[in-house]
């Protein structure tokens, strides 16, 4: 267990329609970072925040956006689904920022788009 | 454009043999060779890491040979056991914290 929580684990919803995926970072991470795992595009980057600030974009869609609360927990919200959403989302957290931080991921959430 | 490659795609391995997983990048700011491994169902966890100030690192059976001039690196599992099989990703960051990640390799070991 990595101390990196995310729910729901798995989620099932219909084109057109908006949700919201959680994750709670370790104990004392600062940082937050979202992955998207798909089959065909392997495991993917999205976007990083560090102490409520975003740091660093990857390959995030405009339909989707995230956020890091005071209590450090993180949000991503993704809308307008597609079919082509359909994927395993991580959350990953480390401590600090720098560039030799390990990042701990979590389970995952599972995002089916009917 | 894919900057780290990774092969082979699906590898299988007897019980005891020796897992050999191969991965190449092109970016020379890359300073942070991280090897992910993954089961079903779960989150990717470390595994083992380089920088590449050294051309070899091991811990245990698993062991990241890394050559500077070729920009590729390997993960090398000996001994391999039942338990090992999952997927494997090897991923490298530098220049931001982003890492990037290979597509994987399912490794199945055979008993």
């Amino acid at each position: 267990d990595s101390g990196v929580t995310q729910t729901p684990k798995h989620l099932i919803t219909a084109t057109g329609q908006r949700v919201t995926l959680r994750c709670s970072p370790r104990s004392g991470d600062l940082s937050v970072y979202w992955y998207q795992q798909s089959l065909d595009q392997g495991l993917q980057f999205l976007i990083q925040y560090y102490n409520g600030e975003e740091r660093a974009k990857g390959n995030i869609l405009e339909r989707f956006s995230a956020q890091q609360f005071p209590d450090l927990h993180s949000e991503l919200n993704l809308s307008s689904l597609e079919l082509g959403d359909s994927a395993l989302y991580f959350c990953a957290s480390s401590v600090g920022s720098g560039r030799g931080d390990e990042q701990f991921f979590g389970p995952g959430t599972r995002l089916t788009v009917l | 454009q894919q900057q780290v490659k990774q092969s082979p795609q699906s590898l299988i391995v007897q019980k005891g043999g020796i897992s050999i997983i191969n991965c190449a990048y092109e970016n020379t700011a890359f300073d942070y060779f991280p090897w992910y491994q993954q089961f079903p169902g779960k989150g990717p966890a470390l595994l083992i890491a380089i920088r590449p100030d050294v051309s070899e690192k091991k811990e245990g059976r698993f062991t990241i040979s890394f050559n500077k001039s070729a920009k590729q690196f390997s993960l090398h599992i000996m001994d391999s056991q039942p338990g090992d099989s999952a997927t494997y990703f090897c991923a490298a960051r530098g220049g931001s914290e982003k890492l990037v990640f290979g597509k994987g390799t399912k490794l199945t070991v055979n008993p």
